[in-house]
């Protein structure tokens, strides 16, 4: 069965510093690869989502960016992040093996001050 | 567009009844899968229920029954005999098909459900 892997699981960031979040997936291939944030207490907002290296699509315009080097690993990223930008970060994969479902990792707390 | 509607913020159970948590949906895409998901005070996402557009019939999972009324666009989720671990919040969430690309998901904004003892 396949396993979402993320981290850092806690980072607190100061104002206008990068950002490097980091997501593997093992036991499985070709998957779709998603970010979602939630911010305290809210739903999940999909931020970007990828179907293969290099494609990446973003849902909404913001001070964040996503990357695929490889197969299994979807990176969010940041050159200056903003107080907004604090929240839960989620990774997330659904892939011929998952069916249907989609599976999240651990997620990652980021706080901003 | 895509939209997912959970109008209950909050809800109370007493432990051992049953309750309803509401979903609606909106999607132009005649292929779609609804989805409903736990997620406790740790933060992880726990999968419970999936229910397909083509599905005939209501999907079970132990305690956890989808009630899917295509016509009127509703997913509601049903936990019977509800437990103090029940208490979370749970999202439903949808994902068109392959014709969209990417098989995008979208949660719905949640609710809190409390179950006491």
């Amino acid at each position: 069965s396949q396993t979402i892997h993320q981290w850092p699981a806690t980072l607190v960031q100061p104002v206008g510093s990068p950002l490097s979040l980091e997501c593997t997936v093992e036991g499985t291939s070709n998957p779709n690869l998603y970010w979602y944030r939630q911010a305290a207490g809210r739903g999940l907002q999909l931020l970007f989502y990828s179907v293969g290296i290099g494609q990446i699509s973003s849902e909404v315009p913001q001070n964040l960016s996503a990357s695929r080097p490889q197969d299994r690993q979807f990176i969010l990223s940041s050159k200056k992040l903003l107080l907004s930008d604090s929240g839960f970060y989620l990774c997330a994969c659904v892939s011929a093996s998952s069916g249907n479902t989609i599976y999240f990792g651990e997620g990652s707390w980021l706080t901003v001050v | 567009a895509q939209k997912i509607t959970q109008t209950q913020p909050g809800m109370f159970v007493q432990e051992k009844e049953a309750v309803t948590l509401d979903c609606t949906y909106d999607t132009s895409d005649p292929s779609y899968g609804l989805f409903w998901y736990k997620q406790p005070s740790s933060g992880e996402m726990i999968f419970l229920i999936y229910q397909g557009s083509y599905d005939q019939q209501n999907a079970t999972e132990g305690r956890y029954s989808l009630n899917f009324q295509k016509a009127r666009k509703s997913a509601n989720l049903v936990i019977s005999a509800s437990q103090l671990g029940d208490s979370a919040m749970y999202f439903c969430a949808m994902r068109e098909g392959p014709g969209t690309g990417g098989f995008k998901t979208i949660f719905g904004a949640g609710t809190r459900l409390f179950v006491k003892a």
